[in-house]
């Protein structure tokens, strides 16, 4: 069974502050991972994607990658409130083909 | 402008019925996805396709069915053996990529299904 676990949350952080969210995941056939947004009452959107170890950064957004460890992580930098919603983690496996499985989500508010 | 277009937005199914909802894409991808969102639930796998006229079964297709005709359409179907069918239904696409390198899906806005 592959597995992709979210700490649910919810996460709360001042506004400002990095909010770190956490991704671990079984199975060491990994191949993808994939950070999506999502508000409430709206579909997932794509923030982050990542295949190799280290870190990748897109604005305020850093993936973290460590297949050893097995984990993603996303910080997002200077938290807005805008940034307020659930944090969907995605992992697609080699022997699965493009089948992403999502872990439950983080969610995440950000205090003025 | 390219994207995934879902339909309708809400739905209600009355017992017994079966209903279809819509999911069209003119982004040229090869892989379509249904998922099910359940409140405070990941997205589950109900059906997927990476090639016209395929499709594959996901973890959750039982009570449901799709076709895949047209590269730019996969119809999902909720059947009236779906004794649960109350949820968020979210239709996905993805280009196929690289060998060892997935390409991200992207989401429609989902069609919201409840039981009358």
């Amino acid at each position: 069974q592959k597995e992709v676990e979210q700490n649910s949350g919810p996460l709360s952080v001042p506004e400002g502050a990095i909010a770190s969210l956490n991704c671990t995941y079984s199975d060491r056939g990994s191949q993808s991972f994939f950070w999506y947004r999502q508000y409430s009452g709206k579909s997932p959107e794509l923030i982050m994607s990542i295949y190799s170890n280290g870190d990748k950064e897109d604005g305020r957004f850093t993936a973290q990658l460590n297949k050893a460890s097995q984990y993603v992580s996303l910080l997002i930098r200077d938290s807005q409130p805008s940034d307020s919603a659930t944090y969907l983690c995605a992992v697609t496996w080699s022997l699965t083909g493009n089948q992403f499985y999502f872990g439950t989500g983080t969610s995440l508010t950000v205090i003025p | 402008d390219g994207g995934i277009t879902q339909s309708p937005k809400y739905l209600f199914r009355k017992e017994g019925q079966n209903v279809t909802l819509s999911c069209e894409q003119n982004l040229n991808h090869d892989a379509m996805y249904w998922y099910r969102q359940d409140p405070g639930q990941g997205l589950r796998l109900i059906y997927y396709s990476q090639i016209v006229n395929d499709f594959q079964k996901g973890d959750i297709a039982e009570g449901y069915s799709v076709s895949r005709e047209k590269k730019e359409s996969f119809p999902l179907t909720v059947t009236s053996a779906q004794k649960n069918p109350t949820a968020f239904y979210l239709c996905a696409s993805s280009r196929q990529g690289p060998p060892r390198s997935n390409q991200p899906q992207h989401f429609g806005d989902g069609t919201r299904l409840s039981i009358l």
